[in-house]
């Protein structure tokens, strides 16, 4: 079945250090992709999304693009700041509207 | 718009009691999702409706949990009875056909002792 792994954490930044989050997926059809991101005591919120190859989604300075290719989508920031510190997911949609989503990979941004 | 709304945000019950959460989706979304967060099995989908219909309740750990929703508004999820074991943050979610991203209310926590 369809599935996503992202890297492990926990990863500790710097402030303004260039954050990269890997994730990969497995897939039968072509997905929606998608990064949420779930601060302290709070919901998952959606970051970014993708829908079809080579689509970059991007939002408070975070970026990722679907690679079909590799069949990736890796999330990215420029420069971090402290109230980046959150738990990151990476997610896919089946056809059905089901995600899967990955272990999730905590992000702590010192100052 | 509200967002997606869950009631209540704290639960402390004793086992065996019965526990009911609540959801209020986005309104005009036609999907509802409810999953469980712990730090053993990260998130787990339980089960998900569409247009007040359960699609799939795969999820659902065992007969002592069960999930309505009786109308586009509204949904809850009952266990009866609780164990310490279903110990965890429940997160309800709704979305729209034809886009797959969903959207999370903030979660209700629960702690059965």
């Amino acid at each position: 079945g369809d599935s996503v792994t992202q890297m492990e954490g926990p990863v500790t930044l710097s402030e303004e250090a260039f954050l990269t989050i890997n994730c990969t997926y497995t897939a039968t059809g072509y997905p929606s992709l998608f990064w949420y991101v779930q601060y302290p005591g709070e919901g998952l919120q959606l970051l970014l999304k993708a829908t079809k190859a080579d689509d970059k989604g991007s939002n408070k300075g975070f970026e990722a693009t679907y690679r079909k290719e590799t069949t990736s989508f890796h999330l990215e920031k420029g420069s971090v700041q402290v109230s980046d510190s959150a738990v990151y997911f990476c997610a896919l949609s089946d056809p059905d509207y089901k995600l899967s989503f990955g272990a999730g990979t905590t992000v702590t941004v010192r100052a | 718009d509200a967002g997606v709304i869950q009631s209540p945000r704290h639960e402390v019950t004793e086992m065996g009691q019965e526990v009911t959460l609540r959801c209020k989706p986005i309104s005009g979304h036609d999907y509802l999702f409810w999953y469980r967060q712990t730090m053993m099995r990260g998130l787990e989908l339980l089960i998900y409706f569409n247009n007040n219909v359960p699609i799939d309740d795969s999820g659902m750990p065992e007969d002592r949990f069960s999930a309505k929703m009786p109308n586009a508004s509204f949904s809850t999820l009952k266990i009866q009875p609780s164990e310490p074991r279903d110990s965890a943050v429940y997160f309800c979610a709704s979305g729209t056909s034809g886009f797959h991203e969903q959207y999370f209310g903030p979660g209700t926590r629960l702690t059965v002792t």
